[in-house]
């Protein structure tokens, strides 16, 4: 059900600085990660993913990190532009799991200032 | 890329009413497909898993003959929300994985704004 009172972590920056969103995971099974972007009222957007054999993947723009020793990823945005904001999830599945599930995290909403 | 959509996008019902939303995969055949709910500034929360040719698997806490899920054909899902109430007035989204690619990648469609009066 809905939680009162729940926000979402915001993160503001100026149009043109790089943004880093963080996201903690909880399962260390979890070995598949992935990062979307979800506008207002539209479903989400795949940016980018990483399995758990790599701690870095760049893409246009974005790099998504992994830190397993602490349970940790982060997706960097260079250049950060308006067209940018929007709330980031993170996601993680365990390979072989219950028919790939994905587990959402809590979401960032990223606000970028012209 | 895979396209992923969604009929309709926004329904408004009357209490009682039972409203379908469907979901469908325009450029790919997909086994598989998920339906979640988000509830406003809240994350993505898993439903049901929706497999061509069987029933859904629906997770814990989900009514399952309330929220019926058929995955006739393998580019078609449909979720009926039954008898539906205000409580649950919500966006709902659906996703599917792609054959061929990451076998845990999934593909969102636009969603479903859902308002029961």
């Amino acid at each position: 059900g809905e939680s009162v009172g729940l926000h979402l972590p915001t993160l503001s920056v100026q149009e043109g600085d790089n943004s880093i969103i963080n996201c903690a995971y909880s399962n260390s099974a979890s070995d598949y990660f992935i990062w979307y972007k979800q506008e207002s009222g539209k479903g989400p957007q795949f940016i980018i993913d990483i399995r758990s054999n790599m701690d870095k993947r760049q893409g246009q723009r974005v790099t998504v990190l992994l830190n397993k020793t602490v349970k940790h990823l982060s997706l960097q945005i260079a250049a950060t532009q308006p067209g940018d904001s929007a709330v980031y999830f993170c996601a993680e599945n365990i390979r072989g799991g219950s028919q790939g599930n994905l587990i959402f995290g809590k979401g960032t909403k990223l606000s970028v200032k012209p | 890329g895979a396209v992923v959509s969604q009929h309709p996008s926004r329904v408004i019902c009357k209490s009682g009413t039972s409203v379908k939303i469907e979901c469908r995969s325009l450029d790919f055949q997909a086994t598989t497909m998920f339906w979640y709910r988000q509830f406003p500034k809240q994350s993505l929360m898993l439903m049901a898993t929706s497999n061509e040719g069987s029933k859904a698997t629906y997770e814990q806490g989900v009514e399952k003959d309330k929220f019926l899920i058929n995955h006739a054909s393998l580019t078609l899902s449909t979720l009926t929300v039954t008898s539906a109430h205000p409580e649950d007035s919500s966006f709902y989204i659906c996703s599917a994985r792609v054959p061929g690619l990451a076998e845990d990648t999934q593909y969102f469609g636009p969603g479903t704004r859902l308002t029961v009066l």
